[in-house]
């Protein structure tokens, strides 16, 4: 079955780019079907979507973060990116990548996620 | 707005029905959808749609929706099922999304 898996960097130091991978295992990425979205989650506080993307490139982001952020899509590796440029301590987070739908007559639907990887901001 | 608003916390007696809210102007146009989240865990979806529950959830896990509120009930609580709940829709952009406040469920 189709899987996600976060990987990179755990720390990152203030002003620089945190840069994080996701993998898809068990299924293919290049699917019209869905989109790979980014979501994070600070200590003790609640979950924030980042950003999507499918796998043609067709890229949604927060706009809170939208001046920062930069999502990429490698077909030929099965694998997406998260790129967070001018990090600050407010982007320590758990950040998930999962697989979500785009159906508004079935409804969307973040179905597949992965363990989540911890990435603190610090000097 | 693009926000969506659960209470912080409920209780729930074992064996009883709790429901759990989520309010946002956006509800009124798409379907939200509902993630429990364990301490030490990655959410796992539970309900999305017009009531779609995936493979291996729970029949206690029902949805509904009226207006600006969506719902997530279980029916008959268990202990397992003592979490974090977010649910989750678009904002009225259309192509962002969002998700609420979060309620965390205490079965007592």
């Amino acid at each position: 079955q189709l899987q996600v898996q976060e990987s990179g960097p755990g720390l990152v130091k203030p002003s620089e780019t945190l840069s994080l991978t996701c993998t898809v295992s068990g299924g293919s990425i290049s699917s019209s079907s869905y989109y790979w979205g980014w979501i994070r989650q600070p200590p003790g506080k609640g979950l924030e979507w980042i950003g999507s993307i499918s796998y043609s490139g067709s890229t949604y982001y927060n706009s809170s973060l939208k001046s920062r952020i930069t999502i990429s899509v490698d077909t030929s590796k099965n694998q997406f990116s998260l790129k967070l440029s001018s990090v600050t301590a407010a982007d320590t987070a758990v950040y998930y990548c999962a697989r979500h739908s785009r159906d508004r007559l079935r409804g969307d639907a973040f179905d597949i996620w992965g363990q989540g990887t911890m990435v603190t901001v610090s000097s | 707005s693009s926000e969506l608003t659960q209470d912080p916390a409920v209780s729930v007696a074992l064996g009883q029905t709790v429901r759990i809210t989520c309010q946002g102007d956006s509800l009124r146009s798409y379907y939200a959808s509902w993630y429990q989240q364990k301490p030490g865990q990655a959410p796992v979806l539970v309900i999305y749609g017009y009531n779609n529950r995936p493979s291996g959830i729970p029949d206690r896990f029902s949805g509904s929706s009226s207006g600006n509120t969506a719902s997530l009930t279980i029916t008959g609580a268990q202990a397992e099922d003592e979490a974090d709940y977010y649910c989750n829709s678009r904002d009225s952009s259309a192509n962002h999304y969002v998700f609420g406040t979060g309620t965390k469920v205490t079965v007592l």
